[in-house]
């Protein structure tokens, strides 16, 4: 059971807006900046925002991201078919100390 | 250009012991934190350890305090995990990944290739 949960599956047209959320509690997200990751098949995972709405260089401006209290959002504007893939949100707890995942979501873009 | 390459993954046997390694190089290893973040087989990611730039700082997950112990030697420009105690659950992909501020435990902006490490009899 992962501390920050995700739903297991997302999908949608490339003429669409597809969000993934992320919920957590006071002590991880409603404290602490969330980051998403985009992880492709067989690969390591990816950064695509950080700061809970920053992307870094080279990240498409179709992603993007957002927060309010406890929970989190990523949403992807006309996802692609090279966007399939498994994303997962993250942030630092401080209960745990230590950083703390989201389950990941599965983007099926059809 | 900044690259991880992550190595020492193997075969080892329950409740055995197995030490992972992380090279570092193109950025300044002694001003960022890093952290090892697993991925058990089919499974999404865990966050396992991580340790300040200077090595003074190291925080676990429950899953692996205790048993795992992360290091690093910043004149080599390497971090290690020391795992002993090694459970069938700890089956993984080991990935080492950087912080991408000085002085920041997250978000991690570069991963190395990753370790596979498989606890079985």
């Amino acid at each position: 059971q992962s501390v920050l949960t995700q739903p297991p599956s997302a999908s949608g047209t490339p003429g669409q807006r597809v969000t993934i959320s992320c919920s957590g509690s006071s002590s991880n997200i409603g404290n602490n900046y969330v980051n998403w990751y985009q992880q492709l098949p067989g690969t390591a995972p990816k950064l695509l925002i950080y700061r809970s709405d920053r992307r870094p260089s080279g990240v498409p401006d179709r992603f993007s991201g957002s927060k309010s209290g406890t929970s989190a959002s990523l949403a992807i504007s006309g996802p692609r078919s090279e966007d399939e893939a498994d994303y997962y949100c993250a942030a630092w707890d401080d209960s745990l100390s230590g950083g703390v995942f989201g389950g990941g979501t599965k983007l099926t873009v059809l | 250009e900044v690259q991880l390459v992550d190595s020492g993954g193997g075969l080892v046997q329950p409740g055995g012991s197995l030490r992972l390694s992380c090279a570092a190089s193109g950025f300044t290893f002694s001003d960022y934190a890093m952290s090892w973040v697993r991925q058990a087989p089919g499974k999404g990611l865990e966050w396992v350890s991580g340790i300040s730039g200077s090595g003074g700082s190291a925080f676990y997950a429950d899953s692996v305090k205790g048993r795992f112990t992360i290091s690093r030697d910043n004149s080599k420009n390497m971090l290690n995990l020391q795992m002993s105690s090694l459970r069938a659950e700890d089956t993984a992909v080991y990935y080492c990944a950087k912080g991408m501020h000085s002085g920041g435990w997250l978000p991690f902006d570069y991963w190395g290739q990753g370790a596979l490490v498989t606890v079985s009899s």
